[in-house]
């Protein structure tokens, strides 16, 4: 099957630094990558959606400033948390439609901001 | 707008026992459905989707799902439980027919298989 490729998988960095998380479809091409937050034992709340050479769209509440997401090419999407405070330590992972309507996910990437 | 829910936070059962974990949903039209299983600081896999056609669906890892229209129900099953599978699971749907739709998520179920 397709494979999401998701880097780093973990990361400690202090407050005020931004962090910046990669996700690279290996063996097909995504136009499209859905960007998920997700807290200890809970469901996936989706950040955004990145469109290949085009800007992101942001669900409510999520700060577009904050979360800079970049579609650079039809294999790559980076996630980029500016100016990181401890409230942004989370697991973030990425996820691309396949072609048979289901995801492929990202291994996910655990930021702790301290 | 597309739902799913998943009622039960935790299922606990006995290696060998079968299990069931639990799904409604909530659509406008025609539902895609899907499960994902997620293992600790993971992503999630891929278990099985109902599209059309037969409402049993087999997927991985000798999971199955049943399609339950009257009931809006997409319950996950597997005849005999392995300690392997304490996982936690999604239910999701698509949001739309289009390919490049984002899924919805429920809230999760941790699954609990005990020796």
């Amino acid at each position: 099957g397709a494979v999401v490729s998701q880097h780093p998988s973990r990361v400690i960095c202090k407050s005020g630094t931004s962090v910046k998380i990669e996700c690279r479809s290996l063996d097909f091409q995504a136009t499209t990558m859905f960007w998920y937050r997700q807290f200890p034992k809970q469901s996936l709340m989706l950040m955004a959606t990145s469109n290949e050479g085009s800007k992101a769209t942001y669900e409510q509440g999520v700060e577009k400033d904050k979360f800079l997401i970049n579609h650079a090419s039809l294999t790559l999407s980076t996630l980029t948390v500016t100016s990181a405070h401890p409230e942004d330590s989370s697991f973030y992972i990425c996820s691309a439609p396949g072609t048979a309507r289901e995801a492929f996910f990202g291994q996910g990437t655990r930021l702790t901001v301290v | 707008a597309q739902s799913v829910a998943q009622p039960e936070d935790q299922v606990n059962v006995a290696e060998g026992n079968p299990l069931t974990v639990k799904c409604t949903y909530s659509v406008s039209g025609n539902p895609y459905l899907f499960w994902y299983v997620q293992y600790p600081n993971r992503g999630l896999q891929f278990l099985l989707k109902y599209i059309t056609g037969d409402n049993l669906v087999k997927g991985s890892y000798g999971f199955e799902a049943e399609f339950n229209k009257s009931q809006t129900s997409f319950h996950l099953k597997k005849p005999s439980a392995l300690v392997s599978d304490s996982a936690l699971y999604f239910c999701a749907v698509r949001d739309g027919p289009n390919q490049g739709g984002k899924l919805i998520f429920g809230q999760g179920t941790e699954l609990s298989v005990k020796p």
